[in-house]
């Protein structure tokens, strides 16, 4: 069973608008962890925005917040005020002990 | 935040011979790191888990004759892909976690594109 699940392969915003990549996960762990990372076309992984389980304020970085819905199980990323730069693949992750499962991604697209 | 570095960052082989990439961590000792492999347009796929000083926690389906992992030191794991083959064509990308309790995060290398003739 797929235990991330990025139901949007691609995604296009206008400049300047917010955007949200939806994520779901399934785990019956009570802790647990949520990341997202931005790969850009070079390929490096880079760190956004982590939610930890028990963490009851959604998490906060700069344009990215972390929509968490515990019930729901889902971790929506939303980007604020996207730049062109934001154009990217955008991966939700878990962490289960030690290790990262990661979704499918989601391509962001961000139009002038 | 932590570098990991990753070496090479491209490499072309012929098929049949043995590839080595190497993943350190510049400012941090890991004790754990992590071998990841994506083909083009799909995700992340965790292959291997590499603990410093003792054997590598394959996943299910990985080779481990054919992707051996070296963990030598708290800054330095390998990833040798033996007789490749142009099926492992692929980005390779490294991942290494901080000391428990510094951070949440797993900081990556920047990848490896292996392209195999």
């Amino acid at each position: 069973a797929q235990k991330i699940t990025q139901t949007q392969p691609g995604m296009f915003v206008q400049e300047k608008e917010a955007v949200t990549l939806d994520c779901t996960y399934d785990t019956s762990d009570q802790s647990y962890g949520l990341f997202w990372y931005k790969q850009p076309s070079s390929g490096e992984m880079i760190f956004l925005i982590y939610q930890g389980s028990y963490d009851e304020q959604n998490a906060t970085e700069g344009r990215y917040s972390l929509n968490f819905q515990k019930a729901r199980k889902s971790a929506n990323l939303v980007i604020s005020a996207s730049q062109l730069g934001d154009s990217a693949m955008y991966f939700c992750a878990m962490r289960e002990a030690t290790k990262l499962v990661f979704g499918k991604g989601t391509k962001l697209t961000v139009n002038p | 935040g932590a570098v990991v570095s990753q070496h090479p960052s491209r490499v072309i082989c012929k098929s049949g011979t043995s590839v080595k990439i190497e993943c350190r961590s510049l400012d941090f000792q890991a004790t754990t790191m992590f071998w990841y492999r994506q083909f083009p347009k799909q995700s992340l796929m965790l292959m291997a888990t590499s603990n410093e000083g003792s054997k590598a926690t394959y996943e299910q389906g990985v080779e481990k004759d054919k992707f051996l992992i070296n963990h030598a030191s708290l800054t330095l794991s390998t990833l040798t892909v033996t007789s490749a083959h142009p099926e492992d064509s692929s980005f390779y990308i490294c991942s290494a976690r901080p000391p428990s309790g510094t951070s949440n995060e797993q900081y990556f290398g920047p990848g490896t594109r292996l392209t195999v003739t």
